[in-house]
């Protein structure tokens, strides 16, 4: 399963785009890059998942270049409710034996009025 | 309506004394994993299952057991609870072939005095 990196924290105002980069140096052919959102005391839901360019959604935006080692979660108009924690995986899928998710420690979002 | 339940919610138990946490997806989903969440360590896994009777560890299993003797249900056991075992817990699902979402219970908020 291929490491990511993602920061432990970051800090926003409503209203604003927040952009989250995670770093994935080692992803390979087969992966695909998954974003999860948790609320606390929540069990974390579903965002978005991409392969690659760009995947767009109701809730939100994910942008992965061409070389695929990095991916950005992004926002639009965050709102209070948008505070949460946000993880980023990468793995593959559809096959037999598909990594059951490692969530590691996330990206905390804080959103201020 | 796809969902996992899990139950309890809240456990508050003394040390040694043997507890399991059910949980239970409606899915038809192959694979399950249990977490544990604490603060500044994000979610770990404890262990996971691909398929009935297919089990493994995953990032922290000392202390636990599961079994997975039917595809619906996927209990946690603790044999000998101890403090540092108390957490929040979550059971998860996840889709296979293309569709690998991860569906996750309620949570279980546990404390061993």
């Amino acid at each position: 399963l291929a490491k990511t990196t993602q920061p432990i924290s970051m800090d926003s105002y409503e209203g604003q785009e927040v952009n989250i980069t995670c770093s994935h140096n080692n992803i390979a052919t087969n992966d695909y890059i998954t974003w999860y959102q948790q609320f606390p005391s929540q069990g974390p839901r579903f965002i978005i998942q991409g392969y690659k360019t760009k995947v767009t959604n109701e809730v939100a935006s994910l942008f992965i270049p061409a070389d695929r080692k990095s991916s950005t979660l992004s926002l639009p108009r965050v709102s209070l409710s948008d505070t949460a924690v946000y993880y980023c995986l990468v793995g593959e899928r559809g096959l037999p034996g598909f990594p059951i998710p490692t969530f590691g420690r996330g990206t905390s979002l804080i959103v201020h009025p | 309506e796809a969902q996992v339940t899990q139950n309890p919610r809240y456990l508050i138990t003394v040390t040694g004394k043997k507890l399991t946490v059910t949980c239970s997806q409606n899915m038809n989903h192959e694979y399950m994993s249990w977490y544990r969440q604490d603060p500044g360590l994000g979610l770990r896994q404890i262990y996971y299952s691909m398929n009935v009777e297919v089990t493994d560890k995953g990032d922290v299993p000392e202390g636990y057991k599961v079994s997975r003797k039917e595809k619906r249900n996927f209990p946690l056991i603790l044999e000998s609870p101890s403090p540092n075992q108390t957490s929040l817990y979550f059971c998860a699902s996840i889709g296979g072939g293309v569709n690998t979402e991860a569906f996750f219970g309620q949570g279980t908020r546990l404390t061993v005095v």
